[in-house]
């Protein structure tokens, strides 16, 4: 079955330094990837996905590259702020249509 | 304007006891998902609807799982002789359609003692 393995966290940095959150993901046809984001009190909310393969997508200055050679969707930011202190999840859907999640990864940023 | 609304947002129960959960989607939205969440976990999918039949259910753990969505709009997730075990946070979603984005509620947090 479908399957998405995230970097573990938790992840601390100081501000303004460069993120990755590593994302790998097993599936069989064309699924989408995607990253959703749990600030602390809320509900997950979408960052950003990508639909087919070499896609980027972004948002927030967050960016995401499909790989379908290395069946990867990793995140990158190049400069993070202490209000992206969060949880960050990987996920794909698949012909099933319900969206598979990794386990998340914890970022913390420290002024 | 209104997102997916949960209640309760939190629920402490004994073990043994029947608890329901309600899922109040975006008008207009007629898939909706249940997923569970474990500490430091992922959620894990549970259910989804499409209008008001279930059209996949096979992330529901066991027949103590139940989940009905009467007039294709409400939502509710039934789990009967709660164990320690089902103590988690259940998020509902909901989308246009099969095909778009999900939105999601903040989720009821289920406690059992």
């Amino acid at each position: 079955g479908d399957s998405v393995t995230q970097m573990e966290g938790p992840v601390t940095l100081s501000e303004e330094a460069f993120l990755t959150i590593n994302c790998t993901y097993t599936a069989t046809g064309y699924p989408s990837l995607f990253w959703y984001v749990q600030y602390p009190g809320e509900g997950l909310q979408l960052l950003l996905k990508a639909t087919k393969a070499d896609d980027k997508g972004s948002n927030k200055g967050f960016e995401a590259t499909y790989r379908k050679e290395t069946t990867s969707f990793h995140l990158e930011k190049g400069s993070v702020q202490v209000s992206d202190s969060a949880v960050y999840f990987c996920a794909l859907r698949g012909s099933a249509r319900q969206l598979t999640f990794g386990s998340g990864t914890q970022l913390t940023v420290l002024p | 304007g209104a997102g997916v609304s949960q209640t309760p947002s939190n629920k402490v129960t004994e073990k043994g006891k029947y608890v329901e959960l309600r899922c109040d989607p975006i008008s207009g939205h007629t898939a909706l998902y249940w997923y569970r969440q474990s500490l430091g976990q992922g959620p894990e999918f549970l259910i989804y609807f499409q209008g008001t039949g279930a059209a996949d259910d096979s992330g529901l753990p066991n027949d103590r799982f139940f989940a009905v969505r009467p007039e294709g709009s409400v939502s509710t997730l039934k789990i009967q002789r709660t164990e320690r075990g089902d103590s988690a946070v259940y998020l509902c979603a909901s989308s246009v359609d099969r095909n778009s984005p999900l939105h999601f509620g903040n989720g009821t947090r289920l406690t059992v003692t």
